[in-house]
């Protein structure tokens, strides 16, 4: 059974950029989560998707943003790079529409300069 | 607001005895609580949950106990392994208020056991 699939694994972008991530759920979990991970902070939450709709949002800039396709496929982007938006980004699925029984992609590895 | 809070930022045990990792809650509307355990370069796996209608749940060589009253959770680990060295989350959520909850980490403990 595959996992969560996240794309790409490492990625280097300079500041004032932008980037998409991507995130394929496990088959038939129709929740996508997205999390922020930095030393120190935790796991930070971004924002939620539940078939094709933002369900719950975290606090962070609307410089951040998500989507989720009709196949469950979920994207984020970050527009206007910050030296401070370097971390992992883990996406995680749930076949619940409740938020926790998640399993978690190996996440991408931003790192802005 | 770091409303799950992990006041030990690293543990250090040795192989074969107890490992205790800690963790604290803020908000009172939480009434499910779950432990993920993180290597490097991968994502957490979940270890194991418990909710707040009981005080203990086990599961071979882990323990969770809650203490609501005191907004407080631990993982007990027994006996501790090598391959047990990682980074543990504390992560809470309110069932009861359906959807609009969400998964709430803590900032996680390194656990390092050594031989």
């Amino acid at each position: 059974k595959a996992g969560v699939t996240q794309t790409p694994r490492y990625l280097i972008k300079t500041r004032g950029q932008q980037v998409t991530l991507s995130c394929s759920p496990i088959s038939g979990h129709r929740s996508v989560s997205w999390y922020q991970q930095t030393p120190g902070q935790g796991l930070q939450f971004l924002f939620e998707y539940f078939s094709e709709t933002q369900r719950n949002k975290g606090n962070f800039p609307g410089r951040f943003s998500g989507r989720q396709f009709s196949n469950s496929r979920s994207e984020m982007n970050v527009s206007t790079l910050e030296l401070g938006d370097s971390a992992l980004y883990l996406c995680a699925s749930s076949k619940s529409d409740r938020g926790y029984g998640y399993t978690f992609g190996s996440g991408t590895r931003l790192t802005v300069v | 607001d770091q409303q799950v809070k992990q006041n030990s930022p690293s543990l250090s045990v040795q192989e074969g005895r107890i490992s205790i990792l800690n963790c604290d809650y803020t908000n009172s509307m939480f009434d499910y609580f779950l432990w993920y355990k993180k290597y490097p370069a991968e994502g957490p796996t979940f270890l194991i949950s418990i909710s707040s209608i009981k005080d203990k749940n086990e599961d071979g060589r882990f323990t969770v106990f809650l203490n609501k009253s005191a907004k407080h959770l631990s993982l007990h680990i027994v006996p501790s392994q090598p391959g047990d060295s990682a980074v543990y989350f504390c992560a809470a959520y309110a069932i009861h208020t359906g959807t609009a909850s969400k998964l709430t980490f803590g900032t996680g403990t390194r656990l390092q056991v050594t031989l």
